[in-house]
């Protein structure tokens, strides 16, 4: 079945404790990306990736990490994390960029006391 | 002023209304824009996807885009409960975009 995973599901932790959120794919696809939502704010691009070794900065970059190192794979890092991070995460794909279809995973619901 | 504005809603309709959900956008270097179903605990779906002003048809949605305006549009036709949900726009730059930019999602409720 052709699907976008994420673990965990849930997570509770505490402020400065760094996570990571994975998220796989087995599509093939080239694109990836992630985004929180958040009542009143919709969904905001937190990175972005063209290609393995390529990623970019979306509209709230500031205190994620992302890397991708293989195709399949692409985990958000949060070194330090703070409540202002507490969130609904979506990672998504697509097979050549943002005006392709968005294939999300079922997301992550994040808490940072 | 965020670049894409769209009522949060509830919209609430009695099934077989036809429903309008609609979404405004500030930055017209926008060309692509694309309508996306969520429903409660999921992740969200593409639904419509255009990238030229007028209408686009598919079964029971149409989506409609009035560039002149930055105004776009999805009607949902003969609604079912089932279609309850919400309903987030996106929009890209251009072909080569690869930042979405999404609107904040208008929750629809629709009541048997």
């Amino acid at each position: 079945e052709a699907q976008v995973t994420q673990n965990p599901r849930y997570l509770i932790t505490v402020t400065g404790k760094k996570l990571t959120v994975t998220c796989s794919q087995n599509m093939n696809h080239e694109y990836m990306s992630w985004y929180r939502q958040d009542p009143g704010l919709g969904l905001r691009q937190i990175y972005y990736s063209m290609n393995v070794e390529a990623t970019d900065k979306g509209d709230v970059p500031e205190g994620y990490k992302v890397s991708r190192k293989e195709k399949r794979n692409f985990p958000l890092i949060l070194e330090s994390p703070s409540p202002n991070q507490t969130s609904l995460y979506f990672c998504a794909s697509s097979y050549g960029g943002g005006i392709d279809e968005q294939f999300f995973g079922p997301g992550t619901r994040l808490t940072v006391l | 002023q965020k670049e894409v504005e769209q009522d949060p809603g509830p919209l609430s309709v009695p099934e077989g209304a036809i429903v309008s959900l609609n979404c405004t956008y500030s930055n017209s270097a926008f060309q692509y824009f694309m309508w996306y179903r969520q429903y409660s605990r999921k992740g969200p779906e593409l639904l419509m996807y255009t990238y030229s002003s007028g209408n686009k048809e598919d079964g029971r949605f149409t989506a409609q885009v009035d560039k002149s305006s930055k105004y776009i549009s999805l009607f949902i036709r003969d609604s079912q409960p089932s279609d309850s949900a919400t309903y987030l726009c996106a929009m890209v730059y251009n072909n080569a975009g690869n930042m979405l930019t999404f609107g904040g999602g208008t929750r629809l409720m629709v009541k048997p």
